[in-house]
């Protein structure tokens, strides 16, 4: 079964600019959330998507925006770059249940770099 | 979702058991542990989680206390790939309203020496 995918792997950008990142859950998963790890702040929760709509929101400025597809592919997007923004942002995805509690899988992560 | 605490840092001899330690004393009735572990420049993997019984799989051994204010992570043969930040992380299970969100606290380094 193949794991959380996002992409790219790395991309550099220069402040102002903009960027999107994309995340394609493991199969039959219909939460996607995503977060940024940086090495000041550690592992941030940025929002969570289930069934297309934003479900929960961590403390980011509106520069930071998702969303969800119906095919639970996700994409996230910053808008006017700050050298701040230079982090690992991650992926996770998981079945959203009623009972019990299910795990959230991570995927590699993209490293973005801004100069 | 509650706290956690854990050591900073910790060793551990290739072949021997790697105890994690980690305090969570404000837990509620309806949160779960969970534990992750992240190794440089992966994603956090996730490793396993329980409510109030001990949990063994694969990978690792969790073991609640009976108060459910502390666990101790348990991988029965270490080896130097399991060298990794390990996390901790208690929360609501079940579509509570943080459902979606893990609150990643600083973990324990872990080094497995050979």
């Amino acid at each position: 079964k193949a794991g959380v995918t996002q992409t790219p792997r790395y991309l550099i950008k220069t402040r102002g600019q903009q960027v999107t990142l994309s995340c394609s859950p493991i199969s039959g998963h219909r939460s996607v959330s995503w977060y940024q790890q940086t090495p000041g702040q550690g592992l941030q929760f940025l929002f969570e998507y289930f069934s297309e709509t934003q479900r929960n929101k961590g403390n980011f400025p509106g520069r930071f925006s998702g969303r969800q597809f119906s095919n639970s592919r996700s994409e996230m997007n910053v808008s006017t770059l700050e050298l701040g923004d230079s982090a690992l942002y991650l992926c996770a995805s998981s079945l959203r249940g009623t009972e019990g509690d299910q795990p959230q899988h991570f995927g590699d992560g993209t490293r973005l770099s801004i100069l | 979702d509650a706290k956690t605490t854990q050591p900073p840092s910790m060793d551990c001899a290739e072949g021997r058991a790697a105890n994690l330690p980690c305090n969570h004393s404000t837990i509620s009735g309806n949160e779960y542990v969970y534990w992750y572990r992240q190794i440089h420049s992966q994603g956090p993997q996730y490793i396993i989680h329980g409510l109030k019984n001990n949990e063994t799989n694969e990978m690792a051994s969790l073991i609640i206390t009976e108060d459910r204010k502390s666990s101790t992570l348990i991988l029965p043969h270490a080896t130097l790939r399991d060298t990794a930040v390990y996390y901790c992380i208690v929360r609501v299970g079940g579509g509570g309203t943080s459902y979606g969100k893990l609150t990643f606290g600083q973990g324990t380094i872990l080094t497995v020496h050979p």
